[in-house]
């Protein structure tokens, strides 16, 4: 079966960086977002990575290896601002998104 | 309006009730989708509408029905549901093909089925 895993929840201090990570098992890869999701609000699109490596595009980055199925977002200089949750997403070989569950940031002062 | 736009925000209904969730995106996309989110689950893509054809319905129940009657309008219609389909009902809309196939959500509606 197909399966995305992220952690549930994550705490992490005002101005800090932290690492939110991803791991899949999908039929193929055709490419892996990134989504940020605030309490009752939809989803937006932060990041999109296809090939090996680092995008980087303000305080967010996003990493992936596909060999490991493995990618991260690393989020620096938090603000309280960026308590949400945050979705990994994967395209199969079908063009389908494969979703995970979302992890959920906590953002202290 | 910009982006994605749904209506209504919230809706409670009962199991015998019979409505209808609007989806508009107002973004020249020519693929439209309806998402499930429950509680710490992930998104469950229900339906899919590329170029006004459903190409994908995932085995949803058929008290869920959609309807697509331009490439900007997408419903949802609903009949005797149950409390276990209280969820939030996300609409998406993405060009395809395109470099990314990125999806940009609508704020979703809140349903609650008593």
């Amino acid at each position: 079966g197909q399966n995305i895993d992220q952690p549930t929840e994550m705490t992490a201090t005002e101005g800090a960086i932290v690492q939110i990570n991803c791991t899949y098992q999908t039929s193929g890869f055709n490419g892996l977002f990134w989504y940020q999701q605030h309490a009752g609000e939809a989803p937006t699109f932060l990041s999109y990575n296809v090939l090996d490596g680092l995008e980087e595009k303000g305080r967010f980055s996003s990493f992936l290896s596909r060999s490991k199925g493995y990618s991260y977002l690393l989020l620096k200089e938090l603000q309280m601002k960026d308590s949400a949750s945050y979705l990994c997403a994967v395209r199969d070989s079908n063009y389908q998104l494969i979703w995970g569950a979302g992890t959920k940031l906590i953002i202290k002062p | 309006e910009t982006g994605v736009t749904q209506t209504p925000r919230h809706l409670v209904m009962g199991m015998t009730n019979k409505k209808s969730l609007k989806c508009e995106q107002h973004l020249g996309h020519n693929a439209m989708y309806w998402y499930k989110q429950s509680a710490k689950k992930p998104l469950e893509l229900m339906f899919v509408y590329s170029l006004e054809e459903r190409v994908e319905n995932n085995s949803v129940p058929s008290r869920f029905s959609p309807e697509c009657p331009n490439s900007s309008h997408l419903f949802l219609h609903l009949h005797t549901l149950q409390p276990e389909d209280s969820a939030l009902y996300l609409c998406a809309s993405s060009q395809v093909p395109s470099s990314s196939y990125e999806q940009y959500f609508g704020p979703g509606t809140r349903l609650t089925v008593t």
